[in-house]
């Protein structure tokens, strides 16, 4: 199995530019997670979709984030416009669901984003 | 909501065990997870625990009492390569399945 793949793996832009996030999750698997990780505040939910469906936005930090997943093998994290504090690590994860069980999250490989 | 505290850093020695430690406060609860992250990579599933009681795999043990909001991950002769944060997370009662809540991590350096 390929596992979770995302890309870019890194991304630099100027800030005011759109910036777009790729994550495939891992076959058969009908949870997909956005996360952001950063020195200051550690691995923060932005979104989480169960069969397509956003189930919990409550993370997306302002309306210059934007996630959609038009199937069951793609999502997409837009930053438009993006400014130098969205600079991070944002990962996607994946997983099984109904929950009760072990169903850990497989996380993908990350997108390191420079706003400069 | 939820609210998990770890230590933000620990060290220890190659060969010994270390014990971290998380704590807990939530809405509802139903399992916490442990992940291991070396730096720059992913993070990577490590142990799972719903019930209360120390669940061992090889040379790590995740413990968990329900009662008191508390769990630790215990690491026993430690190699050099076990140098990487460790993050506790918590799954919650909601009608959003699988989602989890992650700790600040607790990055442990393991020195000769």
């Amino acid at each position: 199995d390929a596992g979770v793949i995302q890309s870019p793996r890194h991304e630099v832009t100027e800030m005011g530019q759109e910036v777009t996030l790729r994550c495939k999750p891992i076959s058969g698997h009908n949870s997909l997670f956005w996360y952001r990780q950063t020195m200051m505040r550690g691995l923060e939910l932005l979104i989480y979709f169960n069969n397509n469906v956003p189930i919990d936005d409550s993370g997306m930090p302002e309306d210059r984030f934007s996630a959609k997943m038009p199937n069951a093998s793609f999502s997409t994290l837009k930053i438009q416009p993006s400014e130098p504090r969205d600079s991070a690590v944002y990962f996607c994860a994946s997983s099984l669901v109904p929950s009760g069980g072990r169903y850990e999250q497989y996380f993908g490989p990350g997108t390191r984003l420079t706003v400069t | 909501g939820q609210n998990i505290d770890q230590p933000t850093e620990m060290t220890a020695t190659e060969g010994a065990i270390v014990q971290i430690n998380c704590t807990y406060q939530t809405s509802g609860f139903n399992g916490l997870f442990w992940y291991q992250q070396h730096a720059g990579e992913a993070p990577t599933f490590l142990s799972y625990n719903v019930l209360d009681g120390l669940e061992e795999k090889g040379r790590f043990s995740s413990f968990l009492s329900r009662s008191k909001g508390y769990s630790y991950l215990l690491l026993k002769e430690l190699q050099m390569k076990d140098s990487a944060s460790y993050l506790c997370a918590v799954r919650g009662l909601n009608n959003a399945g699988n989602m989890l809540t992650f700790g600040g991590g607790t990055r442990l350096m393991v020195k000769p």
